[in-house]
């Protein structure tokens, strides 16, 4: 069963405009959910983490359990945020992390 | 420091054989795990390590093996290798209470012609 589905695999949107990476999420249990980037020709490294509540880079995402969603945001997409974004899981009684298929954002000029 | 490394970054084999692929994270991390990238599709958890045992396991045929020695390098092996095997290896480490946050090396290729 697919544990984390990101329904777009391209998102094209131009600079300045508000971007949402979506991620849905399938555990009934509590969920640790994460946002890792891949720059091009860079390894993937962690963007941000639910726990943390923080926002990286100007990028936000909120637990949302009743949607059991994590969608990423954006108000103002920059070039420099063009990347491969995966949503991803862990099941800490498994010890298993669980990934997305990934969604290629384009921030055009 | 330099990272996660993994070697060899390309391979090529043949149905049938045997590769194995190695891991060194990054110094005072014990916890490695594998994934297997096949292209288009995300990362697919394959092993967990730390302290040298298995801690966890995705849905990988048992030709897949992995172990992890005592400097907490890490090997994964996979046997009677298939086409369909084909793919970028990531190996990530972590640090223990680092709040589950994995540093991903740059990956193996594997080709399997």
């Amino acid at each position: 069963a697919q544990r984390v589905t990101q329904p777009e695999k391209l998102l094209s949107v131009f600079k300045g405009a508000p971007v949402e990476l979506k991620c849905n999420y399938s555990y009934s249990g509590s969920p640790e959910l994460f946002w890792y980037v891949q720059y091009s020709r860079q390894r993937l490294q962690l963007l941000l983490r639910h726990i943390s509540r923080e926002s990286i880079k100007g990028f936000t995402a909120d637990l949302n359990k009743g949607e059991t969603s994590f969608h990423l945001k954006k108000p103002f997409a920059q070039e420099e945020d063009s990347a491969m974004y995966y949503c991803a899981l862990i099941i800490h009684n498994f010890n298993k992390f669980y990934f997305g298929s990934g969604t290629k954002l384009n921030v055009k000029p | 420091d330099a990272g996660v490394t993994q070697s060899p970054t390309h391979l090529i084999k043949t149905r049938g054989q045997h590769v194995t692929l190695r891991c060194s994270p990054i110094s005072g991390h014990k916890s490695v795990s594998w994934y297997q990238q096949v292209l288009g599709q995300g990362p697919q958890f394959i092993f967990q390590y730390y302290e040298k045992e298995e801690r966890g396991r995705g849905n990988f045929p048992d030709r897949f093996s992995a172990r992890q020695f005592p400097n907490y390098s890490s090997e994964l092996n996979v046997n009677a290798l298939l086409l369909g095997d084909s793919a970028l290896y990531l190996c990530a480490s972590r640090s223990v209470g680092s709040k589950n946050i994995q540093y991903f090396g740059a990956g193996t290729r594997l080709s399997v012609l």
